[in-house]
């Protein structure tokens, strides 16, 4: 079976820093691409983030977060990373880690819980 | 970006009755080299992350019961909902997969009537 279990969220003030961490088991997770997708309270998804299968030499970003983020992924321990810097009151939102299937063009089959990030001073 | 829209906004339907949600794309997400197109369908439930129900328009996905069935091509699609049922109840989103900047759809709420 399938599992992502995110962790790493919490409250942090305006400015500062987050890493959500996203450990997967239950398939072969270097086969896979992995993504981020977050949801505000009461929104609508929005993605965030995906990297490439592999060596994850493939990475993308929404434009809205304009270099503020960086993701990344360890094969050994079958993780999936955040790196969340400068943040802001809108990046408050539920952050999803989502396996991806298909190539870096992928639909998104497997998603973990989720875990709250909530900016505020 | 590929920019997304869905409507309607929410939808009531009356249990056993057919549900229909557009999502119409901004762009065609079509790719004409292997004739696919690169969006898909999820449900959320409140409370729960959501859950894949289509990919490539029209193939479900496994476990996905058959009453819902995708249909389009090129910026038009649409998520069918046979004969609705108590437990689908919920949003429903398109993704597109085209870019390489995903986008998803704003969300249709489907409640019973």
């Amino acid at each position: 079976e399938v599992q992502l279990v995110e962790s790493g969220g919490g409250l942090v003030k305006p400015g500062g820093s987050l890493r959500l961490s996203c450990a997967a088991s239950g398939f072969t997770f270097s086969s896979h691409s992995m993504n981020w997708v977050r949801q505000a309270p009461g929104k609508g998804l929005e993605w965030v983030s995906s990297i490439s299968s592999g060596s994850g030499g493939y990475i993308y970003y929404a434009e809205s977060l304009k270099g503020r983020f960086t993701i990344s992924r360890d094969n050994a321990k079958s993780s999936l990373y955040l790196q969340m810097n400068s943040l802001r009151a809108e990046d408050t939102a539920v952050y999803y880690c989502v396996r991806g299937e298909g190539d870096i063009l992928n639909w998104f089959d497997s998603w973990g819980q989720g875990t709250l990030v909530t900016v505020s001073s | 970006d590929i920019v997304l829209t869905q409507s309607p906004d929410s939808l009531a339907v009356s249990l056993g009755e057919r549900a229909t949600i557009k999502c119409k794309s901004s762009q065609s997400v079509f790719y004409t080299s292997n004739s696919r197109n690169y969006l898909a369908w999820y449900q959320q439930k409140p409370g729960q992350p959501p859950r894949l129900l289509i990919y490539w328009a029209s193939t479900r996905e496994s476990g996905v019961p058959d009453r819902f069935s995708g249909s389009g091509s090129g910026t038009d699609f649409t998520l069918t909902i046979s004969s609705l049922q108590p437990e689908d109840v919920a949003v429903y989103y398109c993704q597109q997969y085209y870019s390489t900047l995903s986008t998803f759809g704003p969300g249709t709420k489907l409640e019973i009537k």
